[in-house]
């Protein structure tokens, strides 16, 4: 069975750091390419950072880039998103999703249970 | 790419046909998915490439559509379906639509 435990949201003042991490298991964690998605409370949703299976290929949004830095230790199965400079608009369900391919097409099939984000003094 | 969903939000009754459209500023194949989410928890995968179903989602789900627009259809809706319903492209980065919220009539 597939599963994804993220930890690490909390409390923090504007301008701070937090890293966030997804523990995997029920899948070969290296073959998948995995991402960060976020919820502002009430809002909708909205894509933040994927990291390829092996970990070289990172991609951001605009919103986030140069703040904020994914990665993955894959013999630990565990996915990371290291968030500096935060700010108010940052404040979120932070979840991270599996990615996967099927006949040219991905999607995030799998999704863990999200951990909350809050940047305030 | 700029995804709409219209309505924002409807109203139904259990055993309606519902349909939700969405609608992509340019076009991007047949590169959407659709994900449902309840109060609290995570969004569900709903259909990929625009039209395929997920593996253990009901057959009462199916999408449709290419290029800019798309429609996902609940053929008879079910207790367990008021929910919030988002679109997805793939075919750049990543981006969502704003949501569309089906409650209870």
């Amino acid at each position: 069975e597939v599963q994804l435990l993220e930890s690490g949201g909390g409390l923090v003042q504007p301008g701070g750091s937090l890293r966030l991490s997804c523990a995997a298991s029920g899948f070969t964690f290296s073959n998948y390419a995995m991402t960060w998605v976020r919820q502002a409370p009430g809002k909708g949703l909205e894509w933040v950072s994927t990291i390829g299976g092996s970990g070289v290929n990172t991609f951001y949004a605009d919103s986030v880039k140069g703040r904020f830095t994914i990665s993955r230790d894959n013999s630990k199965n565990t996915l990371y998103l290291h968030m500096n400079s935060l700010r108010g608009e940052d404040t979120a369900v932070y979840y991270c999703a599996r990615i996967t391919w099927n006949y040219g097409q991905y999607y995030f099939d799998f999704w863990g249970q999200g951990t909350l984000v809050t940047v305030s003094s | 790419i700029q995804l709409t969903q219209s309505p924002s939000s409807l109203s139904a009754s259990v055993g309606d046909r519902v349909t939700i459209t969405c609608r992509a500023s340019q076009g991007i194949n047949s590169y959407l998915a659709w994900y449902q989410q309840k109060p609290g928890k995570a969004p569900k995968l709903l259909i990929y490439a625009a039209s395929t179903l997920q593996s253990g989602v009901p057959s009462r789900f199916s999408g449709s559509g290419s290029g800019t627009d798309f429609t996902l259809t609940i053929s008879s809706l079910q207790p367990e379906d008021f929910a919030t319903y988002y679109c997805q492209q793939l075919s750049s980065y990543p981006t969502f639509g704003p949501g569309t919220k089906v409650d209870i009539k």
